[in-house]
């Protein structure tokens, strides 16, 4: 069975400053895919960004970017000039390829807090 | 597009009682999945369906039940309601194929008195 561990509960950073998210996950599979989602206050859960395993370029996304790195199976989220709307809990989630590919497995959240 | 509805968004309930959330989506997703968020944890998965007529358990399915007459609707069934059961239920959805990016409802946050 596939785990996500959020070793971060709780961070907080002060506004424009950089801020990175950790993830850790085990898995024996080779084929999979990694998301980073965002829940703000409001519940909704939003996808920030997603990385396919096979490819060995880092997912960007506008202020979002990932450091993938499969051997060591980390899976950090950057965000750079950080803004008050970033506010929010972000959870790490691991989904295998093709059979189970509906299937995602979350980490416990990390509660990120954007001060002023 | 409505995306993924459900409904409704508060519910209270007193141990033992039955209901059922409801659970839509208008993106034509063969894959259908429920979880529940719980305090301090992520989110753990109920039961998932791959197309109309076919479910199956997730990681915490006792106490639910589901069923996927339609490829739209994919309804949670608390048959007894436990205070254990107080938590927030996502529903979601996903296309079959690449790149397997799940849509999410707006959540129901249930409390079982």
């Amino acid at each position: 069975a596939q785990t996500v561990t959020q070793s971060q509960p709780e961070m907080s950073v002060q506004e424009a400053e950089t801020v990175t998210l950790s993830c850790t996950y085990d898995t024996s599979e080779n084929n999979y895919y990694l998301f980073w989602y965002k829940q703000p206050p409001s519940r909704q859960m939003i996808l920030v960004i997603r990385q396919e395993a096979y490819k060995q370029q880092n997912a960007t996304e506008n202020r979002f970017s990932v450091n993938f790195q499969k051997a060591a199976k980390s899976f950090s989220l950057k965000i750079s000039d950080s803004q008050l709307g970033d506010t929010a809990m972000y959870f790490c989630a691991f989904m295998k390829e093709g059979q189970g590919a509906q299937k995602l497995v979350f980490g416990q959240g990390t509660r990120l807090t954007i001060n002023p | 597009n409505a995306g993924v509805t459900q409904t409704p968004k508060f519910q209270v309930l007193k141990t033992g009682q039955s209901m059922t959330l409801q659970c839509a989506q208008d993106m034509n997703h063969e894959y259908m999945s429920w979880y529940r968020q719980d305090p301090g944890m992520g989110l753990r998965l109920i039961h998932y369906s791959v197309g109309a007529g076919i479910t199956d358990q997730g990681e915490v399915p006792n106490g639910y039940n589901v069923s996927r007459s339609t490829t739209e609707d994919f309804p949670l069934r608390l048959l007894s309601a436990a205070p254990s059961q107080t938590s927030v239920y996502f529903c979601a959805s996903q296309p079959s194929g690449p790149p397997y990016e799940q849509y999410f409802g707006p959540g129901t946050r249930l409390t079982v008195t």
